[in-house]
């Protein structure tokens, strides 16, 4: 089973500085299909999860400029360039790659500093 | 709009029973696959199944496998989770989520409380 490990668990951030967060998978999340299937949530404070980008580095409806996701392979990053307060909350990378067995990482956890 | 509405949680005693219930509206209910995806106190996110629009295939997190059943009722939009043989450790909020194939799930509903305690 692909076990997905972010980081760091915890992310005190400054307004209007950047974050990013680290997901490493167990195992490379190349599809047979060529694409990559590697996805971003975030969890704010009392809320249902909501989807934030998709493959890797697709923005999802709605889903501010602020918010970029990359990589490749077993290594993704998932980056605010500038942090603000309806950005608290706890980020999960999800690999569908192995859909659909869906597995979640640990959880990053941003807060203001 | 997409609703996803759960319903059924509660508290039950370990080795008890509680059937799970999710009303979904706002889109096409039989063409999508679904999922249910639980999250303990304080904790993260746990997919827990999986359910093809037809019913024809399902899937289970090894966590629940033989003690979870996953069913929908496409002709009343409702996707359920029965759960038995329940244990401390499966107390989560239980959130069923619509299914988008390999880019995960997009709509969530807001979650039932399952708690499994004497």
């Amino acid at each position: 089973d692909v076990v997905m490990t972010q980081s760091p668990l915890s992310l005190p951030v400054t307004l209007g500085q950047p974050a990013s967060i680290s997901c490493r998978s167990s195992q490379s999340l190349v599809h047979s299909d060529g694409n990559t299937y590697l996805n971003w949530f975030q969890q704010r404070p009392g809320q249902s999860p909501r989807r934030l980008i998709y493959k890797v580095s697709n923005r999802d409806s709605g889903v501010p400029d602020r918010f970029s996701g990359s990589g490749s392979g077993t290594d993704f990053t998932l980056k605010i360039s500038r942090v603000e307060a309806e950005d608290v909350g706890v980020y999960y990378c999800m690999q569908g790659t192995h859909w659909p067995l869906l597995t979640f990482g640990g959880g990053t956890k941003v807060e203001i500093k | 709009e997409v609703q996803l509405v759960e319903s059924g949680g509660g508290l039950v005693q370990p080795g008890g029973s509680l059937r799970l219930s999710c009303a979904a509206s706002g889109f096409t209910f039989s063409s999508y696959s679904m999922n249910w995806v639980r999250q303990a106190p304080g904790k993260g996110l746990e997919w827990v199944s999986f359910i093809s629009s037809s019913s024809n295939t399902i899937y289970y997190a090894d966590s629940v496998k033989g003690r979870f059943t996953i069913s929908r009722d496409n002709a009343k939009n409702s996707l359920f989770l029965q759960v038995n043989s329940l244990r401390a450790e499966d107390t989560a909020v239980y959130y069923c989520a619509r299914d988008t194939g390999t880019t995960g799930v997009d709509y969530w509903g807001q979650g039932t409380l399952v708690t499994v305690s004497s």
